[in-house]
This record gives C-alpha cells, structure tokens and sequence, in this order.
C-alpha cells in the first residue's frame, strides 16, 4: 500500500506563531486530505487537496503530486489548533492515514 | 445536509464478550461507508470499507466483522473481544472516491 510520512511527529508552539508541517507519500494518488483531530477525538476536515493550493481563514495546503508531498502552514496559530493533524491519501476508495503530527500551542 | 452518527459514545466490555457498534448516515443514499479503528496516540487504521449494501471489504485479518443491512446503515461486530481489540473507532463516508467524513467515535475498553 501507499506509505505516508508526516513530520515532524511533534510542534510546541507559542501563540501567534506560524508553522508547516510536511506529508511525503510514496506513490501517485487520487485524492489527498489533511485532518484535525480535536481533543475529543473528532476528525474535523481540512483540506480536499489532490493538487495545488487552498487556504480557508488560517490555514492552507499546498500539494505538489509530482514530488508526491504536500504541506499544511498554520498562521498566526492559537491555543484551539491544538490537536494532532494527519494528512492521508486515497488510493482504490481507501484512504491511508500517516502517524499524525500533534500540535500544542501554548498561550 | 448530510451528518453521520456513532453509538455508543464509550463502551467498556469483558474479554470474551461480543461486540456490536453501529454507524449510521444521513442526507445521502448509496455511500461508500468505512470502519476505522484508532490505538492510543497512534493514526487511523482501515478495517472494512462497503461500496455498496451487502458488499463487505475486510483490510485487516482479525476477530471482527462487519455488516451492511442497509444502504446508510454499517455494523462492526465480534463474538468475542480481546484486549486487543481496545481504541477508538471511527465509522467514515464518502461519495465515490472523494472526500471522507467521519463520525464522532466509540471508545471501546476491553477489561
């Protein structure tokens, strides 16, 4: 199966502070998301972003597929990003999740 | 709108007892439906994906299955639990190969 990587596995951040974190994914895919999981364990939706650029208030994606990585900045973060991001990638309707990487910002 | 609902919310059981967790969407028809399973701290695991009632896809061999009675409606089921069967589980959707929504979670402990 398609192997995702994301890094790095942890980020302390102070409030207002921007940041970028990286997913590396081994093989051409169909579809690529990148996930916030709150405390509670919800996965709120992010990003749908098999290519190029979005951004939605704070945050943005940008996906390169021919270098197979995307990356997700953070801006101007604040205590509620908090939480584990995970990126994962869609292959044959399944999706294949990477480790996470858990973000704290302290205020 | 579509919205997707877990339940139980948390659920502890015995060793050796069985197991039902059902998910179930609405404000779509014929979703691609999927059960993920979550250990402590680590990312999300695949178990089974349905695209279709009846239709099961298992990704990982293991004590559990799954059931799709219904066009919107996905069971994940066991005889009998092992502790390893602990984490949290998340039930997903999507149409077609697009984006996928998940579903609020079951903390499931096995004593």
């Amino acid at each position: 199966g398609i192997q995702v990587e994301q890094s790095p596995p942890d980020l302390i951040l102070q409030e207002g502070a921007n940041s970028t974190l990286r997913c590396n994914f081994s093989d051409s895919v169909n579809n690529l998301q990148w996930f916030h999981q709150n405390p509670w364990g919800q996965l709120i939706n992010l990003f749908y972003i098999p290519s190029g650029t979005k951004q939605n208030g704070r945050l943005s994606a940008t996906t390169v597929a021919t270098e197979r990585y995307s990356l997700l900045y953070i801006s101007s973060s604040q205590t509620t990003d908090s939480g584990v991001y995970f990126c994962a990638v869609e292959g044959d309707y399944k999706l294949s999740f990477g480790a996470g990487t858990t973000v704290t910002v302290r205020a | 709108s579509q919205t997707i609902h877990q339940w139980p919310a948390t659920l502890v059981q015995p060793v050796g007892s069985p197991l039902s967790l059902e998910c179930t969407v609405e404000g779509t028809s014929n979703p691609n439906l999927y059960w993920y399973r979550q250990a402590a701290g680590r990312g999300l695991q695949l178990l089974f994906y349905s695209v279709g009632i009846g239709q099961i896809s298992s990704e990982v061999p293991q004590n559990l299955s799954a059931s799709r009675p219904q066009d919107r409606q996905f069971i994940l089921s066991s005889k009998k639990l092992l502790l390893s069967d602990s984490g949290f589980y998340l039930c997903a959707w999507s149409q077609g190969g697009y984006t996928q929504y998940f579903g609020p979670g079951t903390r499931l402990t096995v004593l």
